[in-house]
């Protein structure tokens, strides 16, 4: 299984703020994705992150409120843009295995005041 | 379209008893299962999977999963509870149709509370 760090693990912001969340493999992947987990919710995708392309988002997820990064085979980020309290969730990094299984980062856990 | 349905919000049990956390699929073509438990403050750990052969699928922790076509069902079960077994635990399915993409939907989740 791949190890995956996400940072933060958590972070308080202010409302109108934007905060970058990184996710690191340890190892080459080739699907990576970001999830939401809304307080008391299951997980909703918000993207795929593709390599050297730009993201594809979900049906109601834009790139410019949830813009990614994905420079690499190891290495994602997820920003979220213009933060309102609706944002506060945890937000989840995640890799496909090669035996189709899906990998999470501890996930980031983000308040928005 | 692809969904899954965790009809219970908690289920309650005492330890040392069998548990069986309930979960429910709707595809196109045929399901990929999968079951993953989530500890307070944590990620997701993936406890296993059912992609095809046997119908029950052994995982981690002791815990298994029968898969039921004609019921189209998938609950994980484990025949003796432990205190630590108290997590949240989600069932996810993905669609190996053509149209469906690598999307894994998950259902809303199980709280599962062991009492000692």
């Amino acid at each position: 299984s791949a190890v995956i760090s996400q940072k933060p693990s958590r972070d308080i912001c202010q409302r109108g703020t934007s905060l970058t969340i990184q996710c690191q493999v340890d190892s080459q992947v080739t699907m990576m994705f970001w999830y939401r987990q809304q307080p008391g919710q299951s997980l909703t995708l918000i993207a795929t992150a593709n390599q050297g392309s730009e993201a594809t988002y979900e049906s109601g997820f834009v790139i410019d409120k949830f813009p990614i990064s994905r420079p690499n085979l190891t290495f994602s980020t997820l920003t979220v843009s213009n933060m309102s309290p609706e944002d506060s969730s945890i937000y989840l990094c995640s890799v496909e295995s090669r035996a189709g299984e899906l990998f999470f980062g501890e996930g980031s856990r983000l308040t928005v005041l | 379209a692809q969904s899954v349905a965790q009809p219970e919000d908690q289920v309650n049990v005492a330890e040392g008893n069998p548990l069986t956390v309930k979960c429910t699929y709707s595809v196109s073509g045929n399901p990929y299962l999968f079951w993953y438990v989530q500890y307070p403050n944590r990620g997701l750990q993936f406890l296993l999977k059912y992609i095809t052969g046997d119908n029950l699928v052994k995982g981690s922790y002791g815990f298994e999963a029968e898969f039921n076509k004609s019921q189209t069902s998938f609950h994980l079960k484990k025949p003796s509870a432990l205190v630590s077994d108290s997590a949240l635990y989600f069932c996810a399915v993905r669609d190996d149709s053509n149209n469906a993409g690598n999307m894994l939907t998950f259902g809303g989740g199980t709280r599962l509370m062991v009492k000692p």
